[in-house]
């Protein structure tokens, strides 16, 4: 069975300071690999997908993630912060043929002035 | 263009009753998904549609939890005796192809 694990519950950082957020899966073929930002009372937003080809992936909002097969990783960064960054982030995985998406718990983002 | 729209937004029930939520998805999105989002938790999926073949059930936890989908528009998820353990976001998402799925802003169930 597939799995995602987000190791992180909570995350603090400093406005302006880099970001990197973890997610590792458990999956026995190649895996479509998706992060999702949800904020306070809304649904959750796409930030960028993985399916295959290049292993870093830009997104939206200046996100960006690596897929590491090696580590069965596909951690989420960003540069630089911004105080509207904080959000809740989902890692999904699910399959060429899919029919769901499997969650990790997700990681809260909190970023400090 | 619209996105996902799920109605009521909030829904507050006494335990016991019965309730209805809906889900209206990207117009031409033939995949139809409800997921469920207890507090603290990841996103667990609970059924999907996919045009017209016989849905996934396979994450409904309960024979209370039912679903249904009128070609490939509205989705209705009814919980029948509701019960405390049932208060959660319930999230609706579309998609086109097996790939990315949109979702709506949620449904959040309070069963007191």
């Amino acid at each position: 069975a597939q799995s995602v694990t987000q190791p992180d519950i909570h995350i603090t950082v400093s406005e302006g300071a880099s970001l990197e957020l973890r997610c590792n899966y458990s999956y026995g073929a190649t895996p479509y690999l998706f992060w999702y930002v949800q904020s306070p009372g809304q649904g959750l937003q796409l930030l960028l997908k993985y399916f295959s080809g290049d292993t870093l992936v830009q997104g939206i909002k200046g996100f960006e993630a690596e897929f590491k097969r090696s580590q069965s990783s596909f951690n989420l960064r960003k540069p630089s912060v911004h105080w509207s960054d904080a959000a809740e982030y989902f890692c999904a995985v699910g399959s060429s043929g899919y029919s769901t998406l499997t969650f990790g718990k997700g990681t809260m983002l909190l970023v400090s002035p | 263009g619209a996105g996902v729209s799920q109605s009521p937004s909030n829904k507050v029930t006494e335990k016991g009753k019965d309730v209805e939520l809906r889900c209206d998805p990207i117009s031409g999105h033939t995949a139809l998904y409800w997921y469920r989002q207890r507090l603290g938790q990841g996103l667990e999926f609970l059924i999907y549609f996919q045009g017209n073949s016989a849905p996934d059930k396979s994450g409904l936890p309960s024979d209370r939890f039912s679903a249904e989908r009128t070609g490939e528009s509205v989705s209705t998820l009814t919980i029948q005796r509701t019960q405390q353990e049932d208060s959660a976001v319930y999230l609706c998402a579309s998609s086109l192809s097996t790939r990315e799925q949109y979702f709506g802003p949620g449904t959040r169930l309070t069963v007191t």
